[in-house]
């Protein structure tokens, strides 16, 4: 399976906007790339996904390079809500079994 | 509110012990999938289930088990409980095989 490489944390200031970065090199043409973030004491949560183009919803928005090998999940405007970890995950279009590979994350603080 | 529902949501047990994990997917999901979440191993995929049959296995132990009833609720079975098994057990839903997957609130294990 294709792996992520998140960075272990990252920091931000509250109303900022915050840029999550997720490596995938190895990604394959049918991988599809997925985020979920897990607020504390919470379940995972649902974040954006998308697989060549760029993608925005009410959460987040999802910037996909060009060769798909990288992409990065953007918070307009962090509030201290959005402390969580964010999970980058790959999934393949045809995953039979349709599990979640969670990876380590990045662990967002926020700050006021 | 994932919609997702969980029971117990703590549960204290001796080593040696069975317990049973409830779930009660959102309405109309049809596949409902377990993980667990411990300190050291991170988020794990234990096994899926999609309108009452088994659909993948992930790392799950022999000592474990799971169903999905007609009613599309799902039970894991936790048997010859170790230390080890402590950990938060969650369970997701979705709607199809491919969809997004929402997660219930976790049921907190601890093996004593």
């Amino acid at each position: 399976d294709a792996k992520t490489t998140q960075p272990n944390s990252m920091e931000s200031n509250e109303e900022e906007p915050v840029h999550l970065p997720c490596n995938h090199s190895t990604i394959s043409g049918t991988d599809y790339i997925h985020w979920y973030r897990q607020l504390p004491s919470q379940g995972p949560e649902y974040v954006i996904h998308g697989l060549t183009s760029n993608v925005n919803n009410r959460m987040a928005s999802l910037a996909i390079a060009e060769d798909r090998k990288s992409s990065t999940l953007i918070l307009h405007r962090a509030t201290l809500r959005d402390a969580a970890v964010y999970y980058c995950i790959l999934r393949p279009y045809n995953n039979a079994g349709n599990m979640l590979t969670f990876g380590g994350g990045t662990r967002l603080m926020v700050k006021p | 509110d994932s919609g997702v529902t969980q029971t117990p949501k703590h549960l204290i047990t001796a080593t040696g012990q069975r317990v049973t994990l409830r779930c009660s997917p959102r309405s109309g999901d049809l596949s409902v999938y377990w993980y667990q979440q411990s300190l050291d191993q991170g988020l794990q995929f234990l096994i899926q289930y999609y309108n009452g049959e088994e659909r993948a296995k992930g790392n799950i132990l022999e000592r474990f088990s799971a169903q999905q009833f007609p009613d599309l609720h799902s039970e894991l079975n936790l048997s010859s409980l170790e230390l080890g098994d402590s950990a938060l057990y969650f369970c997701a839903s979705s709607t199809q095989l491919a969809d997004t997957q929402y997660f219930g609130p976790g049921t907190r294990l601890t093996v004593l």
